[in-house]
């Protein structure tokens, strides 16, 4: 079975700084998908970013970057010039396969706050 | 809907009774998700419905729970005899389903608010 650890509960940064989220994950699989998603205090989980495992490349997506680290199994998420809005939980999510047809595995996630 | 729509927002029951949670996926969504979240922990995954074919009900936590999809659209997520450790955030997620191909089907799966269920 796979698994998703989020090492650190909770993480502040000042705004207009650089924090990084981490992330590992446990699997026997070779191709899969990995995802973070935010999730406001609203409730509403949203799709930061996602990387295919097959890709070397890592993904960016305007502030947001991941380091993705195939062998070590590890990928965390970059936050650059944090703004307010950007307090929320984060959760790290795996996803085996290439079909995508198989349910998400989440993190425990972690609370990020920005601090003006 | 533009997007997942979830009911009730919130529900307050007593131990034993049962309870239903409903979910209406965005519009040609094929795969429906059910997560639970409780205070200080991630997602957990209860039950996965993908098209026409039997789900995945790998993650319910007892009998006392179940889920169906009529019509392959609306979602209801049935908790008999609830107890108090039932009580969490019920989220429900849909997405395009299989076949992910880079700038089509992205795999992203859409959340709908939860609907927060207190069993007293």
């Amino acid at each position: 079975a796979q698994t998703v650890t989020q090492s650190q509960p909770e993480m502040s940064v000042q705004e207009a700084e650089t924090v990084t989220l981490s992330c590992t994950y446990d699997t026997s699989e070779n191709n899969y998908y990995l995802f973070w998603y935010k999730q406001p205090p609203s409730r509403q989980m949203i799709l930061v970013i996602r990387q295919e495992a097959y890709k070397q490349q890592n993904a960016t997506e305007n502030r947001f970057s991941v380091n993705f680290q195939k062998a070590a199994k590890s990928f965390s998420l970059k936050i650059s010039d944090s703004q307010l809005g950007d307090t929320a939980m984060y959760f790290c999510a795996f996803m085996k396969g290439l079909s995508g047809n198989t349910p998400l595995v989440f993190g425990k996630g972690t609370r990020l706050s920005v601090i003006a | 809907g533009a997007g997942v729509s979830q009911s009730p927002s919130n529900k307050v029951t007593e131990k034993g009774k049962d309870v239903e949670l409903r979910c209406d996926p965005i519009s040609g969504h094929t795969a429906l998700y059910w997560y639970r979240q409780s205070l200080g922990q991630g997602l957990e995954f209860l039950i996965y419905f993908q098209g026409n074919s039997a789900p995945d009900k790998s993650g319910l936590p007892s009998d006392r729970f179940s889920a169906e999809r009529t019509g392959g659209s609306v979602s209801t997520l049935t908790i008999q005899r609830t107890q108090q450790e039932d009580s969490a955030v019920y989220l429900c997620a849909s997405s395009l389903g299989p076949l992910l191909k880079a700038g089509a089907n992205t795999g992203e799966l859409f959340f709908g608010e939860g609907s927060r269920l207190t069993v007293l």
